[in-house]
Parts: C-alpha cells; sequence; structure tokens
C-alpha cells in the first residue's frame, strides 16, 4: 500500500499568489514525521519543513507553512508569496518513528511560478 | 544543518563498469542512507550504512551491485557496480541528526551510463 500520496503531479501558481501542494500518507505507527523538500533542476534535496505527529501546532518556517490535519491523514505545503524561484519539484515524505529511520517519499509535485 | 558533499557531481560511464560515489559529512553522525532517484521518479532507499556494522539493504537492491564502505562517521561510499543504462540516476546522500527533523541530503550525483 502506497503510504505518501502527492495526487498533484503539476501545479501552476502566478508570483505573489499563494499555492497549496496536497499530501496524504497512511501508518499504523502513532509516533512519526512528515517532512517536505524541494528539488529545483539541479537536482539537490533541499529540506522545507517537519511536523511530527506529536506536534500540537502547524509547523511553519517563513514563507512555507504545513497544514496539518491528523484525523484526515494530509500534510499539505502552503507556499505564501510564490516566487519564480520556487519552481521546481517538492516532495513529501514521512519517517515512521518505531519502525525505520528511513524516509518513504511521495511521487513529488512540480510546480511552476509564471510571472 | 549539515555539510554534505559527494563526489563526483556527474559522470558518464560505459556498461558493465563500476563508479564508486563518495559521501563527506562536515561534523560525525551516526546514520548515512543512500537514495536513488531514476529520471522522473521519486526517490527510493536503497541501504542504511551505519559505522561499524553492514549496511542494511532495502529490497530490490543487494550489496554485490551496490557495496558500501562507512569507515567513520564523517564518510562512506557506495559503489554501483557492473552498471547497465538501467542505473542511470541521481545517486543522494543522506544524514540523520539527532533531532527528529534532521534529515539533510548531499548535492547528489547525476549517473549516466551508455
Amino acid at each position: 500500500a502506497q503510504k505518501i500520496t502527492q495526487t498533484q503531479p503539476g501545479m501552476f501558481v502566478q508570483e505573489k499568489e499563494a499555492v497549496t501542494l496536497d499530501c496524504t500518507y497512511d501508518t499504523s505507527d502513532p509516533s512519526y514525521g512528515l517532512f517536505w523538500y524541494k528539488q529545483p533542476s539541479s537536482g539537490e534535496m533541499i529540506f522545507l519543513i517537519y511536523q511530527g505527529s506529536y506536534d500540537q501546532q502547524n509547523a511553519t518556517e517563513g514563507r512555507y507553512s504545513l497544514n496539518f490535519q491528523k484525523a484526515r491523514k494530509s500534510a499539505n505545503l502552503v507556499i505564501s508569496a510564490s516566487q519564480l524561484g520556487d519552481s521546481a519539484m517538492y516532495f513529501c515524505a514521512m519517517r515512521e518513528r518505531e519502525r525505520s529511520d528511513k524516509l518513504i517519499f511521495g511521487t513529488g509535485t512540480r510546480l511552476q511560478v509564471f510571472p | 544543518s549539515a555539510v554534505i558533499s559527494q563526489k563526483p557531481s556527474r559522470d558518464i560511464c560505459q556498461r558493465g563498469t563500476s563508479l564508486t560515489i563518495q559521501c563527506q559529512v562536515d561534523s560525525q553522525v551516526t546514520m548515512m542512507f543512500w537514495y536513488r532517484q531514476q529520471p522522473g521518479q521519486s526517490l527510493t532507499l536503497i541501504a542504511t550504512a551505519n559505522q561499524g556494522s553492514e549496511a542494511t539493504y532495502e529490497s530490490g537492491f543487494v550489496i554485490d551491485k551496490f557495496p558500501i564502505s562507512r569507515p567513520n562517521l564523517t564518510f562512506s561510499t557506495l559503489t554501483v557496480s557492473n552498471m547497465s543504462p538501467e542505473d542511470s540516476s541521481i545517486y543522494l546522500c543522506s544524514v540523520r541528526r539527532e533531532g527528529p527533523s534532521e534529515q539533510y541530503f548531499g548535492p547528489g550525483t547525476r549517473l549516466t551510463v551508455t
């Protein structure tokens, strides 16, 4: 069964607008962590934001925020005030604490920001 | 964050040959991971490399094809052996630090096998 699902293969957003990238997950482990990474065309994986399953508040990092809805098992990334440099692939990933330390990745969403 | 370097950054290799990729971290870490990203795909874990023990391989990956060394707490190598065009991928080294959110990636090695 797929553990991380990103249903949007591609998204477009106009510069300065906000955009939401969807991510749903599946786990029976009560302790887990959710990550978002950005991958520009250069190939590097840039860490954006993290949400722990026991965190009471939604994570925020600058223009990035994570809309964590535990009951729905969703962890959507919100990018506010999009910039042209935000154009990249975005991957959602999960680590199940009690199983292993490995990250399981979704299939990614390609975001394109246009002027 | 962690400063992670990988060598080479890219290479073009002939089928049947082997390539060793190096990963260097700026500080000691217990856990290092090697991921593969095939063209247009997501990341897949190849193996976990802990210092002082054998690497743990994921289903579908074997030591003969992807031997890994972890001689100390700041360095690891991944070898892609007897390469075929299907091995053309980005190979990424990743490290885990103490905090739950601290998982970082190296810049990747872009491998093309002809």
